[in-house]
């Protein structure tokens, strides 16, 4: 069993539907991170959370430590939201483990 | 401000060559993590860099290794490759830790024949 599982594996959309990733993860963590990668590789960070939630646009991110769960939603999706999204967790180092990553695409 | 900078783009050897790839991180940013990715094992951590120091290292064999500048400027070294280190590389910088968030750069796209 992965450390860090998410879910759903790949995602379609139509444009303007609220969307939720979600990672469980099984370890004790220091910190989660949300992370986007398009087509091409580049990957981006979206979210570093340790506690609670944050909003940035469009994009929102909670977790929930006792549960050892967190979420990614996207409101009113656009096409160019379609990307793989990643969650990984980090523990007491910088060693990040990676889920295997959600792959949304957005039709309009 | 300039991002994470990684060179060459793409990569093309040959079975048993040796390959170094480059990551240039954010100015200021001491810490270098490198990452590799394949189809089959999706990301997996490499080791990082802090202060010219390896700090942290990831299940690999010897034949990946990695060092850091000064300048904190990082190159990762690939020595005898076989077809499965063919993968995209990618670092990322930080200020001083994952305590701090990550600034990945865009990667290297190695190709081993």
């Amino acid at each position: 069993k992965n450390e860090v599982e998410q879910s759903p594996q790949n995602l379609t959309a139509q444009e303007g539907e609220f969307i939720t990733i979600n990672c469980s993860y099984s370890v004790g963590i220091s910190a989660l991170h949300w992370l986007q990668q398009h087509p091409g590789g580049g990957i981006v960070s979206l979210f570093m959370l340790s506690s609670g939630k944050k909003k940035h646009g469009r994009l929102i991110a909670t977790i929930n430590i006792q549960e050892k769960h967190s979420s990614l939603h996207i409101t009113a999706s656009h096409p160019r939201d379609s990307a793989v999204y990643i969650c990984a967790v980090g523990r007491n180092t910088d060693k990040l483990i990676f889920g295997t990553g959600t792959r949304l695409q957005v039709f309009p | 401000k300039a991002g994470v900078t990684q060179t060459p783009r793409y990569l093309i050897k040959t079975r048993g060559q040796q390959v170094t790839l480059s990551c240039s991180p954010i100015s200021g940013h001491r810490s270098v993590s490198w990452y590799q990715q394949t189809p089959g094992q999706g990301l997996q951590f490499l080791f990082e860099y802090f202060s010219e120091t390896q700090r942290n290292k990831g299940n690999f064999p010897g034949r990946f290794s990695g060092r850091q500048f000064s300048n904190s400027r990082s190159e990762m070294n690939v020595s005898t490759l076989e077809l499965g280190d063919s993968a995209l590389y990618l670092c990322a910088s930080s200020s001083s830790g994952q305590a701090y968030g990550y600034t990945f750069g865009s990667g290297t796209r190695l190709t081993v024949v």
